[in-house]
C-alpha cells in the first residue's frame, strides 16, 4: 500500500535556486495539501487542491507554487529558494466533498534546506 | 475561523505512568476534531476523531479523547504509556460539512522514559 508518496525525501539547495517536490497519491483523492512544518508552530498549509487542474493559496503560499495535473499528482515549486524556505514539507491527501471528514493521509516528509 | 491552542510544549513521563496531552479550540460553530501522532522522521497519521456522537473517543494504541463542549476542549488521554509512545502528538481542527481547512496545533512532544 503505497497511499501518499513524496519524492525527493532530502534536498539541499543554495539561495536562488529552483526546486520541485513531487507528490502522488494512489487512493483517488478528491482533495490534496502541501504543509510546511517548523519547530514550535506545528503544520501550515501552502496551497491545496479540490480536483484536477484546480489549486488554491493557504496560509503561507508566498514563495511557492503549485500545479495538479493529474489527479493523482500534485507538485510544489520553488521558482527562487530562499533560508526561509528551510522546512520539512508534507503532501496530504483526502476524500472530496461529499466524503470528506477533515482526514488527512500524509506522506512521510521531505527535508529541504536552504543555504 | 477557528484555532487550536496545545499549551504543552513538551510532556515527559515514566512509561506506565498514565498521560493527559492537552487541547483547547475555538469556533463558533460544530467543529470536527482529530488527534495526529508524528513518531521520529515519519509523517503524521491518524490516532482518533471526533465527528459527532459519543463524546468519548477511542483511537489506536490504547489512546482516547473526550470532547467537552462547553469548556472547548479535546484532550488525549492514556491510562499507562509505553517507550513507544515516545512522539509528538497534534490537534487539529475543522468546520463540519463540505471542504474545510483542517487547523493545526503546534504539537506536543511526549517524552517517555523507563
Amino acid at each position: 500500500n503505497a497511499g501518499v508518496t513524496q519524492t525527493p525525501k532530502f534536498r539541499v539547495l543554495k539561495t536562488g535556486q529552483s526546486m520541485t517536490l513531487l507528490c502522488a497519491q494512489d487512493m483517488n483523492h478528491e482533495y490534496m495539501y502541501w504543509y510546511r512544518q517548523d519547530p514550535g508552530m506545528g503544520l501550515r498549509l501552502i496551497h491545496y487542491s479540490v480536483g484536477e487542474g484546480t489549486t488554491a493559496k493557504g496560509e503561507v503560499p508566498d514563495g511557492y507554487n503549485v500545479s495538479r495535473l493529474k489527479k493523482q499528482n500534485f507538485l510544489l515549486g520553488l521558482e527562487s529558494a530562499a533560508p526561509s524556505q528551510t522546512s520539512v514539507y508534507f503532501c496530504a491527501s483526502s476524500y472530496g466533498r461529499y466524503a470528506n471528514t477533515g482526514e488527512l493521509f500524509f506522506g512521510e516528509g521531505s527535508r529541504l534546506t536552504v543555504l | 475561523a477557528q484555532s487550536v491552542t496545545q499549551l504543552d510544549s513538551q510532556v515527559p513521563v515514566f512509561e506506565e505512568a498514565p498521560v493527559e496531552l492537552r487541547c483547547n479550540y475555538s469556533s463558533s460553530v460544530s467543529v470536527y476534531l482529530f488527534w495526529y501522532v508524528q513518531y521520529p522522521n515519519q509523517g503524521l497519521q491518524l490516532l482518533l476523531k471526533y465527528l459527532s456522537g459519543s463524546t468519548l473517543v477511542k483511537g489506536i494504541n490504547g489512546f482516547e479523547a473526550e470532547f467537552n463542549k462547553s469548556q472547548t476542549s479535546f484532550h488525549l488521554r492514556k491510562p499507562s504509556v509505553h517507550i513507544s509512545d515516545t512522539a509528538e502528538y497534534f490537534c487539529a481542527v475543522t468546520r463540519g460539512g463540505g471542504f474545510q481547512k483542517l487547523v493545526f496545533g503546534t504539537g506536543t512532544r511526549l517524552l517517555v522514559s523507563p
